[in-house]
C-alpha cells in the first residue's frame, strides 16, 4: 500500500490566494484527518470525517477554512483568503474505523504564505 | 489552552542509555493515550499505546508509563539507538463535545541520541 499521499508537498503562495490541499487516504479506512503542526501548538486536528461526512469540524480555525471529502478516496482543505498566520504544515492522516484505530499520517503539505 | 504537554522541547541521550520522554495532561477524561515518532519531511508514524485501565505497556525497547493520579505518562526507550532520534509526540484521546473520539497532541520533544 502507498500509504496516504498528499499533495503538493511544498506551497508558496501569496497573501489572498485561494490555497487548496489534497489528500488519499488508504484504501479501505473509514475515517479521515486534518491536522496543522505549528511550533506553538503542536499538531491540532482541524477536522474528521467519518465514511466521506464531516463529524467534528471545532478545531476549523475560521471561515476561511473548508475541508470536503467527495468520496472515499479523496479530500480537500481550502483556505480562501490565505494569510500569513495560516503558515504551517498540514497533514491528512487515515485510519480504519474505530477512534482507537492507529492513524496513519500523509507525508504533509508545507504551506508558506507571504 | 494546551492540555496535552510536553514540557522538555529536546533531550539529548547517550547511545545505549534509557530515554525517558514525559507528558503531562489536565483532563481528567482522557483515556486512551498513544505516543507518535516523527522524522523530518515525513507524518508522525504510531509507536505505542496505553489504555487507561493499565498502568505499563511494553513493545520491545518501548514502554509507556501511565500514573492517572498525577496525570502522567512517560515513554522509555531502552537501550537507545542512533534511529531513535526524532521527533516524539504524545497523545490523549477523549470524547469532543461532538460525542466523537478526538486525540489531543502535545507540542513533541525532539530527541537526539548521541553515539
Amino acid at each position: 500500500d502507498a500509504g496516504v499521499i498528499q499533495s503538493p508537498r511544498h506551497e508558496v503562495t501569496e497573501m489572498g490566494q485561494e490555497v487548496t490541499l489534497r489528500c488519499k487516504p488508504i484504501s479501505g479506512h473509514n475515517s479521515l484527518f486534518w491536522y496543522r503542526q505549528t511550533m506553538m501548538r503542536g499538531l491540532e486536528l482541524l477536522i474528521y470525517f467519518n465514511n466521506n461526512v464531516p463529524i467534528d469540524d471545532s478545531g476549523m480555525p475560521e471561515d476561511r477554512f473548508s475541508a470536503k471529502m467527495p468520496n472515499a478516496s479523496f479530500s480537500t482543505l481550502k483556505i480562501q483568503p490565505s494569510e500569513p498566520r495560516d503558515s504551517a504544515v498540514y497533514f491528512c492522516a487515515s485510519s480504519l474505523s474505530d477512534p482507537r484505530d492507529p492513524q496513519y499520517f500523509g507525508p504533509g503539505t508545507r504551506l508558506t504564505v507571504l | 489552552d494546551q492540555q496535552v504537554k510536553q514540557n522538555s522541547p529536546s533531550l539529548s541521550v547517550q547511545e545505549g542509555r534509557i530515554s525517558i520522554l514525559n507528558c503531562d495532561y489536565t483532563n481528567s477524561m482522557f483515556d486512551y493515550f498513544l505516543w507518535y515518532k516523527k522524522y523530518p519531511a515525513e507524518g508522525p508514524t504510531f509507536l505505542i499505546s496505553i489504555s487507561s485501565i493499565k498502568d505499563k505497556n511494553e513493545d520491545g525497547r518501548f514502554t509507556v508509563f501511565l500514573n492517572k493520579s498525577a496525570k502522567h505518562l512517560s515513554l522509555h526507550i531502552v537501550p537507545s539507538q542512533p534511529g531513535d532520534s526524532a521527533v516524539y509526540f504524545c497523545a490523549a484521546s477523549g470524547i469532543s463535545n461532538f460525542g466523537n473520539e478526538k486525540l489531543t497532541f502535545g507540542t513533541g520533544t525532539r530527541l537526539t541520541i548521541i553515539p
